[in-house]
C-alpha cells in the first residue's frame, strides 16, 4: 500500500515569498492533518480536512497560511507571504477516521531565509 | 499547562538496559492514545496505540492510566537501533495532539 506523499521534499525561499505544499493521502483515507515541526518540537497541528471540509483550523494563522483538499483527496498548503519563522518541517498525515492513527509522509523542509 | 507533557530527555541508556517513558495528558476527554517513533530528520512513525488494558508488542509495552491522566512506554532489552525520539500522542475531540517528544540515546 502506498503511503502518503508529499512535495517539494525541500524548499529555500526568501521571506516574504510565496510557498505551497502538496499532500496525497494513502488511499481512502477521510481524514487529512497537516502538522508544522519546528526542530526540537513535536509536530503542531496547523489544519484537519474530514474528506472535503475543514473539522479545525484553529491554529492556522489564517492571514499568511490557507489550505485546500478539493474533492476530498489531495491537498495543498500555501503560505503567503512567509516569514522567517515559518522555518519548519511541514507534515501531511491520514487517517482512516478521526480516532485512528494517522501516518506521515516525509515532510518538507521549508527555510525562509 | 501544556495539553500533553513529556520529559525531552535525553534519556542515555546502556544497550540490554530496561527504560521507561511517562507522559501525561491534560484534557480527561481524551479518546485514544498512541506512542509514535522519529528519527533523526524522518517523519514520525506509528509504534503502538495504547489501549485501556495495556499492551505489548516485542520488546515494547504500553500502558495507560486514565485516573492519573498519563501512558507509559516500556522498552525492554534495548537495542542501539532504539535511539530515537518517542512522541507521545492524544486524541482529543477528534484532534491528534502530540508532546514535543522524549530523546533516547542508547549506549554501546
Amino acid at each position: 500500500e502506498a503511503g502518503v506523499a508529499q512535495s517539494p521534499r525541500y524548499k529555500i525561499i526568501e521571506k516574504r515569498q510565496s510557498v505551497a505544499f502538496w499532500c496525497n493521502p494513502i488511499s481512502g483515507h477521510a481524514t487529512l492533518y497537516w502538522y508544522q515541526q519546528i526542530l526540537g518540537q513535536g509536530p503542531k497541528l496547523l489544519i484537519q480536512f474530514q474528506n472535503n471540509g475543514v473539522v479545525d483550523d484553529s491554529q492556522l494563522p489564517k492571514d499568511r497560511f490557507s489550505a485546500e483538499r478539493l474533492k476530498g483527496v489531495d491537498s495543498t498548503l500555501k503560505i503567503q507571504p512567509a516569514k522567517l519563522e515559518d522555518s519548519a518541517v511541514y507534515l501531511c498525515a491520514s487517517s482512516t477516521q478521526v480516532k485512528a492513527e494517522a501516518f506521515f509522509g516525509q515532510g518538507t523542509r521549508l527555510t525562509v531565509v | 499547562r501544556k495539553e500533553v507533557e513529556q520529559d525531552p530527555g535525553p534519556f542515555n541508556v546502556p544497550e540490554g538496559a530496561t527504560v521507561a517513558f511517562n507522559c501525561t495528558y491534560s484534557n480527561s476527554a481524551s479518546q485514544s492514545f498512541f506512542w509514535y517513533r522519529q528519527d533523526c530528520r524522518k517523519e514520525p512513525k506509528l509504534l503502538m496505540s495504547v489501549y485501556s488494558s495495556g499492551n505489548e508488542d516485542g520488546r515494547f509495552t504500553a500502558q495507560l492510566n486514565r485516573a492519573s491522566q498519563y501512558i507509559s512506554l516500556l522498552i525492554r532489552d534495548s537495542k542501539l537501533s532504539d535511539s530515537a525520539t518517542y512522541l507521545c500522542a492524544v486524541n482529543r475531540d477528534d484532534k491528534i495532539i502530540f508532546g514535543k517528544g522524549t530523546r533516547l540515546h542508547i549506549l554501546p
